[in-house]
């Protein structure tokens, strides 16, 4: 079975100083990695993936995130936190449990972040 | 513009009360889905489909039901609505890249809010 752990419920930084997010993830199988964000009452957003290519993976806005297979780790981080950072951010993972139906998708429960002026 | 539209954006309905909730996207994307998300689980998957007539259970299909008639729409369909179905819902859709089932980004719709009396 694949999982997602998001380790922080909430985070709350400065404007201006570094975000770290942590998730963890569990897969049988080489997984694909994703950080969505979600705005308050907004849909999510893609912010990143990693499919395998390159472990460091920059995405839109000034995050990144490494994927860390010895870790099992995919950490999002940006080295300066903006006001407009605020919201939610899901971990996810993507597997492909059966050949013939594709993946799935599961989600971490998600991480707030707080950023105070 | 490439979107996914949901319909309704919110909904009060009573218990026992059959009611739908529609998804569409003009993507010409082969994988849709659908998600509810409650606070302090993240989003979990109800049903997905990876392409007209092809339709399978997420993590939590219970008292839920999908078709997938034409590419473009995946309606969302709760036959007999009780509370523990109050939550937000979201569809969400994909292409499918390289002919194996590897999903790329999803693109989620607005969500619905629904609440079940």
């Amino acid at each position: 079975a694949q999982s997602v752990t998001q380790l922080d419920s909430h985070v709350s930084v400065s404007e201006g100083t570094p975000v770290l997010l942590r998730c963890n993830y569990s897969s049988s199988y080489s997984p694909s990695l994703f950080w969505y964000v979600q705005h308050p009452n907004k849909g999510l957003q893609l912010l990143l993936k990693y499919t395998s290519a390159a472990t460091l993976v920059k995405g839109i806005n000034g995050f990144e995130a490494e994927f860390k297979k010895s870790e099992t780790s995919f950490h999002l981080t940006k080295p300066s936190a903006h006001m407009s950072d605020a919201a939610e951010y899901f971990c996810v993972v993507s597997t492909l449990e059966r050949m013939e139906y594709g993946n799935k998708l599961v989600f971490g429960a998600g991480t707030i972040l707080r950023v105070k002026s | 513009e490439a979107q996914v539209t949901q319909n309704p954006r919110y909904l009060i309905t009573v218990t026992g009360k059959k009611l739908t909730v529609t998804c569409s996207q003009n993507m010409n994307h082969e994988y849709m889905s659908w998600y509810r998300q409650d606070p302090g689980l993240g989003l979990r998957q109800i049903y997905y489909s990876m392409n007209v007539e092809v339709t399978d259970k997420g993590d939590v299909p219970e008292g839920y039901k999908v078709s997938r008639k034409e590419k473009r729409n995946f309606p969302l369909i709760l036959e007999s609505p009780s509370p523990n179905q109050t939550s937000l819902y979201f569809c969400a859709s994909s292409s499918l890249a390289g002919g194996q089932g590897v999903q790329e980004t999803q693109y989620f719709g607005p969500g619905t809010r629904l609440l079940v009396l």
